[in-house]
Protein backbone atom coordinates (compact mmCIF):
# COMPACT_ATOMS: atom_id res chain seq x y z
CA UNK A 1 0.00 0.00 0.00
CA UNK A 2 2.24 2.23 -1.24
CA UNK A 3 0.18 5.91 -2.05
CA UNK A 4 2.39 8.78 -2.68
CA UNK A 5 6.28 8.02 -2.60
CA UNK A 6 9.03 10.38 -2.86
CA UNK A 7 12.72 10.90 -3.04
CA UNK A 8 15.12 11.55 -2.05
CA UNK A 9 13.88 12.16 1.59
CA UNK A 10 17.36 14.32 1.86
CA UNK A 11 19.54 16.22 -0.13
CA UNK A 12 22.49 19.31 0.14
CA UNK A 13 22.75 21.26 -2.88
CA UNK A 14 25.35 23.63 -3.53
CA UNK A 15 24.34 26.89 -5.30
CA UNK A 16 23.98 26.84 -8.92
CA UNK A 17 23.28 23.29 -8.80
CA UNK A 18 20.06 21.38 -10.06
CA UNK A 19 17.90 18.70 -8.83
CA UNK A 20 14.91 16.59 -9.51
CA UNK A 21 12.68 15.84 -6.55
CA UNK A 22 10.41 12.11 -8.07
CA UNK A 23 7.50 12.05 -6.80
CA UNK A 24 4.60 8.75 -7.58
CA UNK A 25 1.64 7.74 -6.84
CA UNK A 26 -0.07 4.27 -7.44
CA UNK A 27 -3.66 5.36 -6.60
CA UNK A 28 -4.50 6.67 -10.45
CA UNK A 29 -5.09 9.90 -9.16
CA UNK A 30 -5.60 12.47 -11.83
CA UNK A 31 -4.25 15.65 -9.63
CA UNK A 32 -1.05 15.52 -8.16
CA UNK A 33 0.89 18.73 -6.54
CA UNK A 34 4.22 20.14 -5.25
CA UNK A 35 4.17 21.97 -1.97
CA UNK A 36 6.73 23.65 0.21
CA UNK A 37 6.88 24.24 3.88
CA UNK A 38 9.33 26.58 5.30
CA UNK A 39 10.50 26.46 8.51
CA UNK A 40 7.22 27.23 10.83
CA UNK A 41 5.06 28.45 7.96
CA UNK A 42 2.24 26.81 6.49
CA UNK A 43 2.17 24.88 3.12
CA UNK A 44 2.53 26.95 -0.28
CA UNK A 45 1.43 25.70 -3.34
CA UNK A 46 4.49 25.57 -6.47
CA UNK A 47 3.03 23.21 -9.55
CA UNK A 48 0.26 21.21 -9.64
CA UNK A 49 -1.29 19.01 -12.14
CA UNK A 50 -4.65 17.32 -13.13
CA UNK A 51 -3.80 14.85 -15.76
CA UNK A 52 -0.67 13.31 -17.81
CA UNK A 53 0.26 16.17 -20.04
CA UNK A 54 -1.50 18.90 -18.05
CA UNK A 55 0.29 21.29 -15.63
CA UNK A 56 -0.48 24.50 -13.96
CA UNK A 57 1.55 27.25 -11.51
CA UNK A 58 0.66 27.44 -8.30
CA UNK A 59 1.46 30.28 -5.36
CA UNK A 60 5.38 30.09 -5.71
CA UNK A 61 6.24 28.39 -9.22
CA UNK A 62 9.63 30.83 -9.45
CA UNK A 63 13.01 28.67 -9.19
CA UNK A 64 10.58 25.60 -10.32
CA UNK A 65 9.45 23.08 -13.13
CA UNK A 66 7.35 20.47 -13.51
CA UNK A 67 6.12 17.79 -16.06
CA UNK A 68 3.38 15.20 -16.24
CA UNK A 69 4.33 12.72 -18.66
CA UNK A 70 1.76 9.64 -16.93
CA UNK A 71 -0.54 9.43 -14.30
CA UNK A 72 1.87 8.12 -11.89
CA UNK A 73 5.14 10.67 -11.94
CA UNK A 74 5.49 14.13 -11.29
CA UNK A 75 8.92 15.28 -10.56
CA UNK A 76 9.55 18.82 -9.74
CA UNK A 77 13.23 19.95 -11.15
CA UNK A 78 15.02 22.83 -9.70
CA UNK A 79 17.33 24.41 -11.55
CA UNK A 80 20.05 27.03 -10.39
CA UNK A 81 19.60 26.39 -6.40
CA UNK A 82 19.19 29.01 -4.31
CA UNK A 83 19.47 29.30 -0.56
CA UNK A 84 15.73 30.70 -0.59
CA UNK A 85 15.01 26.91 -1.63
CA UNK A 86 15.83 25.19 1.14
CA UNK A 87 12.62 23.92 2.22
CA UNK A 88 10.60 20.46 2.87
CA UNK A 89 8.93 19.61 -0.45
CA UNK A 90 5.73 17.55 -0.17
CA UNK A 91 4.06 16.21 -2.94
CA UNK A 92 0.54 14.95 -3.27
CA UNK A 93 -2.06 13.81 -5.24
CA UNK A 94 -5.75 13.81 -5.04
CA UNK A 95 -8.33 11.83 -7.31
CA UNK A 96 -10.01 15.48 -8.12
CA UNK A 97 -13.42 14.39 -8.60
CA UNK A 98 -16.67 15.83 -6.21
CA UNK A 99 -17.89 11.96 -5.75
CA UNK A 100 -14.52 10.10 -4.50
CA UNK A 101 -14.45 12.95 -1.35
CA UNK A 102 -11.14 14.89 -2.77
CA UNK A 103 -9.05 13.62 -0.13
CA UNK A 104 -5.47 14.79 -0.71
CA UNK A 105 -2.75 11.91 0.19
CA UNK A 106 0.99 13.57 1.02
CA UNK A 107 4.34 11.88 0.57
CA UNK A 108 6.47 12.28 3.66
CA UNK A 109 8.69 15.17 1.98
CA UNK A 110 11.93 15.83 0.83
CA UNK A 111 14.37 17.85 3.27
CA UNK A 112 16.99 20.01 0.89
CA UNK A 113 19.24 22.35 2.23
CA UNK A 114 21.26 24.82 -0.33
CA UNK A 115 24.49 26.08 0.81
CA UNK B 1 -9.28 34.25 -4.32
CA UNK B 2 -9.79 31.39 -1.35
CA UNK B 3 -7.76 32.36 1.91
CA UNK B 4 -7.50 29.83 5.17
CA UNK B 5 -6.80 31.86 8.11
CA UNK B 6 -5.72 30.63 11.32
CA UNK B 7 -5.43 32.92 14.03
CA UNK B 8 -3.93 30.68 16.76
CA UNK B 9 0.07 30.15 16.25
CA UNK B 10 0.50 28.57 19.54
CA UNK B 11 -1.86 26.74 21.81
CA UNK B 12 -1.70 24.58 24.93
CA UNK B 13 -3.87 21.93 26.59
CA UNK B 14 -3.35 19.93 29.47
CA UNK B 15 -3.79 15.79 28.75
CA UNK B 16 -7.63 14.33 28.71
CA UNK B 17 -9.01 18.03 28.35
CA UNK B 18 -10.66 19.45 25.51
CA UNK B 19 -8.87 22.41 22.85
CA UNK B 20 -10.90 23.80 19.95
CA UNK B 21 -8.76 25.32 17.12
CA UNK B 22 -9.86 28.06 14.90
CA UNK B 23 -9.87 28.16 11.10
CA UNK B 24 -11.60 30.76 8.89
CA UNK B 25 -11.67 31.18 5.30
CA UNK B 26 -12.74 33.28 2.05
CA UNK B 27 -14.39 32.40 -0.62
CA UNK B 28 -17.15 33.39 -3.04
CA UNK B 29 -17.81 29.14 -4.22
CA UNK B 30 -20.76 27.09 -3.01
CA UNK B 31 -18.89 23.39 -3.51
CA UNK B 32 -15.94 22.65 -1.59
CA UNK B 33 -14.26 20.57 0.77
CA UNK B 34 -12.44 21.35 4.40
CA UNK B 35 -9.90 19.37 6.08
CA UNK B 36 -7.71 19.07 9.14
CA UNK B 37 -4.46 17.77 8.80
CA UNK B 38 -2.08 16.53 11.44
CA UNK B 39 1.68 17.58 11.32
CA UNK B 40 3.59 15.77 14.27
CA UNK B 41 7.46 16.42 14.49
CA UNK B 42 8.10 13.50 11.57
CA UNK B 43 6.86 16.24 8.89
CA UNK B 44 4.46 13.87 7.41
CA UNK B 45 0.58 15.58 6.64
CA UNK B 46 -1.91 13.31 8.44
CA UNK B 47 -5.73 13.92 7.83
CA UNK B 48 -7.62 13.76 10.42
CA UNK B 49 -11.30 15.19 9.36
CA UNK B 50 -12.63 16.31 6.49
CA UNK B 51 -15.93 18.23 5.80
CA UNK B 52 -18.17 19.00 2.51
CA UNK B 53 -19.25 22.14 2.28
CA UNK B 54 -22.69 20.71 0.89
CA UNK B 55 -23.36 18.59 4.16
CA UNK B 56 -25.06 20.64 7.30
CA UNK B 57 -24.06 17.59 9.70
CA UNK B 58 -20.64 18.39 11.36
CA UNK B 59 -17.70 15.58 10.92
CA UNK B 60 -17.00 13.73 13.53
CA UNK B 61 -14.00 10.77 13.83
CA UNK B 62 -13.78 9.48 17.13
CA UNK B 63 -12.30 12.43 19.48
CA UNK B 64 -11.95 14.77 16.72
CA UNK B 65 -15.27 16.57 15.93
CA UNK B 66 -15.57 20.52 13.30
CA UNK B 67 -17.86 23.15 14.32
CA UNK B 68 -18.49 23.93 10.21
CA UNK B 69 -20.56 27.59 9.99
CA UNK B 70 -20.87 27.88 6.24
CA UNK B 71 -22.22 31.05 6.57
CA UNK B 72 -19.70 32.49 8.86
CA UNK B 73 -17.15 30.73 7.11
CA UNK B 74 -15.76 29.33 10.13
CA UNK B 75 -14.37 25.54 10.29
CA UNK B 76 -13.10 24.94 14.17
CA UNK B 77 -11.62 21.51 14.95
CA UNK B 78 -12.55 20.29 18.87
CA UNK B 79 -9.90 17.14 20.08
CA UNK B 80 -11.69 15.87 23.17
CA UNK B 81 -9.66 13.78 25.85
CA UNK B 82 -6.30 15.20 24.55
CA UNK B 83 -3.61 12.92 24.58
CA UNK B 84 -0.11 13.23 24.43
CA UNK B 85 0.54 11.96 20.66
CA UNK B 86 -1.94 14.74 19.53
CA UNK B 87 1.05 17.62 20.33
CA UNK B 88 1.70 18.69 16.43
CA UNK B 89 1.38 21.21 14.38
CA UNK B 90 -2.68 21.45 12.95
CA UNK B 91 -3.06 22.92 9.37
CA UNK B 92 -6.58 23.79 8.23
CA UNK B 93 -7.09 23.40 4.67
CA UNK B 94 -9.49 24.78 1.38
CA UNK B 95 -10.07 22.91 -1.49
CA UNK B 96 -12.10 24.02 -4.52
CA UNK B 97 -15.19 22.21 -6.06
CA UNK B 98 -15.41 23.82 -8.86
CA UNK B 99 -14.00 22.23 -12.43
CA UNK B 100 -11.61 25.35 -13.16
CA UNK B 101 -8.92 23.67 -11.05
CA UNK B 102 -8.60 21.43 -7.14
CA UNK B 103 -5.70 23.30 -5.79
CA UNK B 104 -5.91 23.13 -2.00
CA UNK B 105 -4.99 25.94 0.02
CA UNK B 106 -3.61 26.01 3.76
CA UNK B 107 -3.56 27.63 6.50
CA UNK B 108 -0.49 28.88 8.23
CA UNK B 109 -0.69 26.27 11.24
CA UNK B 110 -1.36 26.12 15.07
CA UNK B 111 1.11 24.32 16.98
CA UNK B 112 -0.73 22.32 19.50
CA UNK B 113 0.98 21.65 23.37
CA UNK B 114 -0.32 18.70 24.51
CA UNK B 115 0.91 18.50 29.01
CA UNK B 116 1.18 15.87 30.32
Amino acid sequence: NAGVTQTPKFRILKIGQSMTLQCTQDMNHNYMYWYRQDPGMGLKLIYYSVGAGITDKGEVPNGYNVSRSTTEDFPLRLELAAPSQTSVYFCASSHGRLSSGNTIYFGEGSWLTVV
Amino acid sequence: AQTVTQSQPEMSVQEAETVTLSCTYDTSENNYYLFWYKQPPSRQMILVIRQEAYKQQNATENRFSVNFQKAAKSFSLKISDSQLGDTAMYFCAFMSGNTGGFKTIFGAGTRLFVKA
